[in-house]
């Protein structure tokens, strides 16, 4: 099945981590993505991994990845107020009948308090 | 490198007209998603077009249409508008649209159906 499960909210600190969470249900080979929408705005990509990677870094980003519980995290390092945004999870299966299409999670608001 | 842009950002319409909306991909990418953004429903794969064919469909009733053209910009059709038509309507462009490519989204069109 397609499903991609994400917390609602998230509140911090300003300098805190944040972690943002989610689950996604396919157990094929498969590509899952952060994506950040600020107010008014589209989708801004984050970062991507594939399935069969643990981690990837990049800067104040961490991705780490579980998939025996197919569990997949965003690690948000010295956060921002200008990181306060709605964070997606989303999932890229391969296939023909997948081509062009991102199954996304239902977003998780940041808040970062000074 | 131009983004990804939407045309018109904002557009009101009553219900029972047809409305047109455009995407201009990035230069070089071949493949345009389009997804409808809801409170309710969250992020919806509408459809993807790839040199001018229509590769994947999501579940919309077909009042919903899409078309793309030889420089790959995209259009998509919403006829005999609805209320719940109401969304923020998003494309992305990629290079092939394939599992693992990335896919980087416009601002958006924000559909108020009246």
């Amino acid at each position: 099945g397609e499903d991609v499960e994400q917390s609602l909210f998230l509140s911090v600190r300003e300098g805190d981590s944040s972690v943002i969470n989610c689950t996604y249900t396919d157990s094929s080979s498969t590509y899952l993505y952060w994506y950040k929408q600020e107010p008014g705005a589209g989708l801004q990509l984050l970062t991507y991994i594939f399935s069969n990677m643990d981690m990837k870094q990049d800067q104040r980003l961490t991705v780490l990845l579980n998939k025996k519980d197919k569990h997949l995290s965003l690690r948000i390092a010295d956060t921002q107020t200008g990181d306060s945004a709605i964070y997606f999870c989303a999932e890229s299966m391969p296939g023909s009948s997948n081509t062009g299409k991102l199954i996304f999670g239902q977003g998780t608001t940041l808040q970062v308090k000074p | 490198k131009a983004g990804v842009t939407q045309t018109p950002r904002y557009l009101i319409k009553t219900r029972g007209q047809q409305v047109t909306l455009s995407c201009s991909p990035i230069s070089g990418h071949r493949s345009v998603s389009w997804y409808q953004q809801t409170p309710g429903q969250g992020l919806q794969f509408l459809f993807e077009y790839f040199s001018e064919t229509q590769r994947n469909k999501g579940n919309f009733p077909g009042r919903f249409s899409g078309r793309q053209f030889s420089n790959s910009r995209s259009e998509m059709n919403v006829s005999t508008l609805e209320l719940g038509d109401s969304a923020l309507y998003l494309c992305a462009s990629s290079l092939q649209g394939g599992a693992g490519t990335e896919a980087f989204f416009g601002q958006g069109t924000r559909l108020t159906v009246v």
